[in-house]
């Protein structure tokens, strides 16, 4: 596609149930990121895809998220057992990972959890 | 792993004035340095990057300058308007195959 696509885009989902959120990168996009952005804060690092394995996970905050991708295509994060502090943004971003590492972002999935 | 300080939190300016964000990273390593506009409640937008081989790079108004033995970039932006109003965020990553690793951000506000 043309470019990072996300959805849903908003989700409101009642503390203690499962989401899952989906990204589909640009095509031809091997690495994909996924980021949490809480409301007025920074770009919070969650993990990182080189085709479908993840070198780096190192910024998942507990069991209760977990993110796969499959055909090196889209990848879905899912959070188990919301709690309130998980709302927030989540932003997935893509890049060709060869030349550089200019990532291009999606719109992102808000969640909010009540 | 890489940590990536940003300042100021906050920068108010006139139209017509320049504007200086600076960052400063820990990891030698970290080779690719961009910087990303993001508009309230829309998605980062790359607006210039640099590669530790070169010192400098320019884009009309918007110019990167990078001290690799200091270990700070800069982002500087001439002839502010009001529609550069937004935050910024800077990154550093060591390249392919390794994450962005973003600074907390920086509020411009450029006054009419």
């Amino acid at each position: 596609g043309a470019g990072v696509s996300q959805s849903p885009s908003n989700k409101v989902t009642e503390k203690g149930k499962d989401v899952e959120l989906r990204c589909d990168p640009i095509s031809g996009h091997t690495a994909l990121y996924w980021y949490r952005q809480r409301l007025g804060q920074g770009l919070e690092f969650l993990i990182y895809f080189q085709g479908n394995s993840a070198p780096d996970k190192s910024g998942l905050p507990s069991d209760r998220f977990s993110a796969e991708r499959t055909g090196e295509s889209v990848s879905t994060l899912t959070i188990q057992r919301t709690q309130q502090e998980d709302s927030a943004v989540y932003l997935c971003a893509s890049s060709s990972g060869s030349s550089g590492n200019t990532i291009y972002f999606g719109e992102g999935s808000w969640l909010t959890v009540v | 792993g890489e940590n990536v300080e940003q300042h100021p939190s906050t920068l108010s300016v006139q139209e017509g004035d320049s504007a200086v964000i600076k960052c400063t990273y820990s990891d030698s390593a970290s080779n690719y340095f961009p910087w990303y506009k993001q508009e309230l409640g829309k998605r980062p937008q790359l607006i210039i990057d640099i590669r530790s081989n070169v010192g400098e790079k320019k884009d009309q108004r918007i110019a990167v300058t990078l001290n690799k033995t200091a270990k700070h970039f800069s982002l500087h932006i001439t002839e502010t308007q009001p529609e550069d109003s937004a935050v910024y965020f800077c990154a550093a990553s060591k390249g392919s195959n390794y994450k962005l690793t973003f600074g907390k951000g920086t509020l411009l506000t450029v006054n009419p």
